[in-house]
């Protein structure tokens, strides 16, 4: 158990949808980072939030958005959904840039 | 932008010794991560290098060299529950604390 839980734990939507995934960081931690992993591959680093701010983002488009909330829980939003955004999307919480303890993640399948 | 190789799949043996290898390539450096995944489960943190040599933890031990952009996890004295994946990650420099992952390492260890 690492302290960060992420809801739903499952979730469908059709293409064309919108979803907001959810991450509550361990307590003490700053910093969230949301990823996400296609099966059978490595995570791939989506964007990072520090004190309500965006702290860095990887290659995804504008559809995918997010937000830190004062005590630093965190949102993923995916708007426009495509069948390829079908994945694991796991939150990372730090304190700064210290190690990154990673929630159960939220399966998203999408059709 | 960042190139991390690492194998698709190993098998060993219960009671052997595995190493698993990851190669990156990368502009900046600010350290390396490994962690372990189980099917279904959130990776979790093993170990973290940033100065070359190795670090031991238990039966998991990690090596870093940054002139030859390798680092090594090496897994003793291996047993049934250690099957799983094993991600290598690269955190670059002025990237806060986003990760690059490779495609991990899928690990069975037979009886």
């Amino acid at each position: 158990e690492t302290g960060v839980t992420q809801s739903p734990t499952h979730l469908i939507k059709t293409r064309g949808q919108q979803v907001t995934l959810r991450c509550s960081s361990q307590s003490g931690h700053n910093t969230v980072s949301w990823y996400q992993q296609a099966l059978g591959q490595g995570p791939q680093f989506i964007f990072q939030y520090y004190r309500e701010e965006e702290n860095g983002r990887g290659n995804f488009p504008p559809r995918f958005s997010g937000l830190q909330f004062p005590n630093y829980s965190s949102e993923l939003n995916v708007n426009a959904l495509e069948l390829d955004d079908s994945a694991l999307y796991l939150c990372a919480s730090s304190l700064s840039n210290n190690e990154q303890f990673f929630g159960p993640g939220t399966r998203l399948t999408v059709l | 932008g960042q190139n991390i190789d690492q194998p698709t799949e190993m098998t060993a043996t219960e009671g052997a010794i595995v190493q698993i290898n990851c190669t990156y390539q990368t502009s900046g450096f600010n350290g390396l991560f490994w962690y372990q995944q189980h099917a279904g489960e959130a990776p979790t943190f093993l170990s973290y290098n940033v100065l070359d040599g190795l670090e031991e933890k238990g039966r998991f031990s990690s090596f870093l060299s940054r002139s030859k952009g390798y680092s090594y996890l090496l897994l003793k004295e291996l047993q049934m529950k250690d099957s799983a994946s094993y991600l290598c990650a690269v955190r670059e420099d002025n990237a806060g604390n986003m990760l690059t992952f490779g495609g991990g390492t899928r690990l069975m260890v037979k009886p």
